[in-house]
């Protein structure tokens, strides 16, 4: 499986919103509800933040809301804050047991 | 609540094997699946593969099929990656995490065990 394609940096200003694109295929994102969202700072393990599309896990704040049309799945993180700051990966079931990642996007706040 | 602890860092020379731990602990480890994910050096994630501890079954992602096996103690609740024929490649960070069944809810991480291969 090829990764999920999304952009490598985005940025916004404190009180923002900000969008960060997962576009996948026919074979993951676009067949199946079970997209995730992660965030990761700097030598720490990730930490999922949207799955199933658009839910949350316990404890995650709702500034954060993910979506998906067709093959490509979208993270919006609104209210931007400096703590947002950070990598942010997708992750497609992509079937036969196998999942597949984006290529991950830093997040700057200005 | 689950934690996972996993094994020390590792040097390997090309061509070798590593064999990575990851100790569950808290909730029955049969309530999630065990995924394995590496993360070379200021690179994104890269799925590996999955163990089902209730079924006693496991997938592998095409890039991985070859080389890499996942295996689970249940008697000491550790869960087993081990990657073959070793490249450069292959140096990374190796987590493994859990999922709660069929949801993409990767909820419980290991801190992570550095793997580098090197001549």
């Amino acid at each position: 499986q090829s990764a999920l394609t999304q952009p490598a940096s985005v940025s916004g200003s404190p009180g923002q919103s900000i969008t960060i694109s997962c576009t996948g295929t026919s074979s993951d994102v676009g067949s199946h509800n079970l997209v995730s969202w992660f965030q990761q700072y700097p030598g720490k393990a990730p930490k999922v933040i949207i799955y199933e599309v658009s839910k949350w896990p316990s404890g995650v704040s709702n500034r954060f809301s993910g979506s998906k049309s067709g093959n490509t799945a979208s993270l919006t993180i609104s209210g931007l804050q400096a703590e947002d700051e950070a990598d942010y990966y997708c992750c497609s079931y992509a079937g036969g047991s196998t999942w597949v990642f984006g290529g991950g996007t830093s997040l700057t706040v200005l | 609540q689950v934690q996972l602890v996993q094994s020390g860092a590792e040097v390997k020379k090309p061509g070798a094997s590593v064999k990575v731990s990851c100790k569950a602990s808290g909730d029955p480890f049969t309530t999630y699946f065990i995924h394995w994910i590496r993360q070379a050096p200021g690179q994104g994630l890269e799925y590996m593969g999955v163990v089902y501890p209730s079924a006693g079954t496991t997938g592998y992602a095409q890039n991985f099929q070859v080389r890499l096996t996942v295996t689970m103690d249940t008697s000491t609740s550790t869960f087993y990656m081990e990657l073959r024929s070793l490249r450069s490649e292959d140096t990374a960070v190796y987590f493994c995490a859990t999922e709660f069944p069929q949801s993409g809810r990767f909820d419980y991480w290991g801190q992570g065990t550095l793997v580098t291969v090197s001549s």
